[in-house]
């Protein structure tokens, strides 16, 4: 069975511009959650959704935003780059409840 | 908040030698608690997970973790390290959401594997 699946793998893009990540969970699995992992540190929680809803919250201002859809399937959207915003961005599948969270390999984006 | 704090970002062994790596914990119901390993340009994956059945935990690649709530602690050891271990280890702690959980990770530590 296919993992989690994220696209692109790597961006680069500048600063005040706009970034659109996407992410295919496990297939059944209805809950997907986004973390940011900026170099040297543990990931950082930022959104969760289950069954298309958000559901948690990290602390990231509100340039970050989410959305699931019907497939299960995600999107992180953040506004406004800041050089700050450099990170690898991850996210995590799982079925619900305390099932542990399967991640995906990654995008890496860079901000010039 | 629950939170977790891994003792040593830098571990060094030589191959053959006892892995010990260390998280404590802090939380204020019954934690659930993960260990993952980063190999570099990937992402995380999953070693082993406590969720309140049996306090000593076996995982994948020959690790194991022992849950201790009188220490709140929950280290990872492997018998004998290999070079494939060789990656950045991860403990986190989980907290329930609706539908889901969301977690909390230390800052990692980086494990070498010496000749």
């Amino acid at each position: 069975d296919a993992g989690v699946t994220q696209s692109p793998t790597h961006l680069i893009k500048t600063r005040g511009q706009q970034v659109t990540l996407r992410c295919s969970p496990i297939s059944g699995h209805k809950s997907v959650s986004w973390y940011q992992q900026v170099l040297g540190q543990g990931p950082q929680f930022i959104f969760q959704y289950y069954e298309k809803e958000e559901r948690g919250r990290g602390n990231f201002p509100d340039r970050f935003s989410a959305r699931q859809f019907p497939n299960y399937s995600s999107e992180l959207n953040v506004n406004a780059l800041l050089l700050g915003d450099s990170a690898l961005y991850l996210c995590a599948s799982s079925s619900q409840g305390d099932q542990p969270q399967h991640f995906g390999d990654g995008t890496r984006l860079s901000i010039l | 908040a629950q939170s977790v704090t891994q003792l040593g970002s830098h571990v060094s062994v030589s191959e053959g030698a006892l892995v010990l790596l260390r998280c404590n914990y802090s939380s204020s119901v019954p934690p659930y608690l993960f260990w993952y390993v980063q190999y570099p340009n990937q992402g995380l994956q999953l070693l082993l997970k406590y969720t309140s059945a049996a306090t000593l935990v076996k995982g994948i690649n020959g690790f194991e973790a022992e849950f201790k709530k009188s220490e709140t602690s929950f280290h990872l050891t492997k018998p004998s390290a290999h070079m494939s271990d060789a990656a950045e280890y991860f403990c986190a702690v989980s907290e329930l959401t609706g539908g889901g959980n969301k977690l909390t990770f230390g800052t990692g530590t980086q494990l070498k594997v010496e000749l």
